[in-house]
């Protein structure tokens, strides 16, 4: 199947900075991408729908400042969690569609002291 | 409304045996997809099997085999043989033609296989 990355698989930082979080189609062209959310043993939330070269597609609830998404390119696609927050602690996964399924990146799990 | 469901929280197989794992869904859309993905505990999603609405036949891959029930609208995940390395857990999505190419996924099923 098509391969999606994504940087950094972890990482730790203080509460007030900003975190950027990139995903990669590898092997494919994807005009659109996806942001995930996941909490322990729950399922995936969509956070929003990314669009190449236009603005991201936010589901309710979300909120766009904090989250922003970046499409610049059909290969890559960046979630920055501006002024990072404890309650922001979770696994971020992306995915992209090749053909049919969603393919997903290995995940980024972010954890803010 | 598009809607996924997943009734079993939690499964054990003995290793070697197949299992079977339930998904059931509700559109009103006549066109639609379903995905099954894999999540070990490293947390990436991995892509399973698909079954599209109009296919004829039950989709298989390997030890993974689809019982799509369109009447029903159940699209169970049946795994056969089952080994140590399928405890996991298994989602259930849908996309359809107004989702926008958005997937809704179930809750998820945790298997886990007993040696």
């Amino acid at each position: 199947g098509a391969v999606v990355s994504q940087h950094p698989s972890r990482v730790i930082c203080k509460s007030g900075t900003s975190v950027k979080i990139e995903c990669r189609s590898l092997d494919f062209q994807a005009t659109t991408m996806f942001w995930y959310r996941q909490f322990p043993k729950q399922s995936l939330m969509l956070m929003a729908t990314s669009n190449e070269g236009s603005k991201a597609t936010y589901e309710q609830g979300v909120e766009k400042d904090k989250f922003l998404i970046n499409h610049a390119s059909l290969t890559l696609s960046t979630l920055t969690v501006t002024s990072a927050h404890p309650e922001d602690s979770s696994f971020y996964i992306c995915s992209a569609i090749a053909g049919g399924p969603q393919f997903f990146g290995p995940g980024t799990r972010l954890t803010v002291l | 409304a598009q809607k996924i469901t997943q009734t079993q929280p939690g499964m054990f197989v003995q290793e070697k045996e197949a299992v079977t794992l339930d998904c059931t869904y509700d559109t009103s859309d006549p066109s639609y997809g379903l995905f099954w993905y894999k999540q070990p505990s490293s947390g990436e999603m991995i892509f399973l099997i698909y079954q599209g609405s109009y296919d004829q036949q039950n989709a298989t891959e390997g030890r993974y085999s689809l019982n799509f029930q369109k009447a029903r609208k159940s699209a169970n995940l049946v795994i056969s043989a089952s080994q140590l390395g399928d405890s996991a857990m298994y989602f259930c999505a849908m996309r359809g033609p107004n989702t926008g190419n958005q997937f809704y996924f179930g809750t998820g099923t945790s298997l886990t296989v007993i040696p």
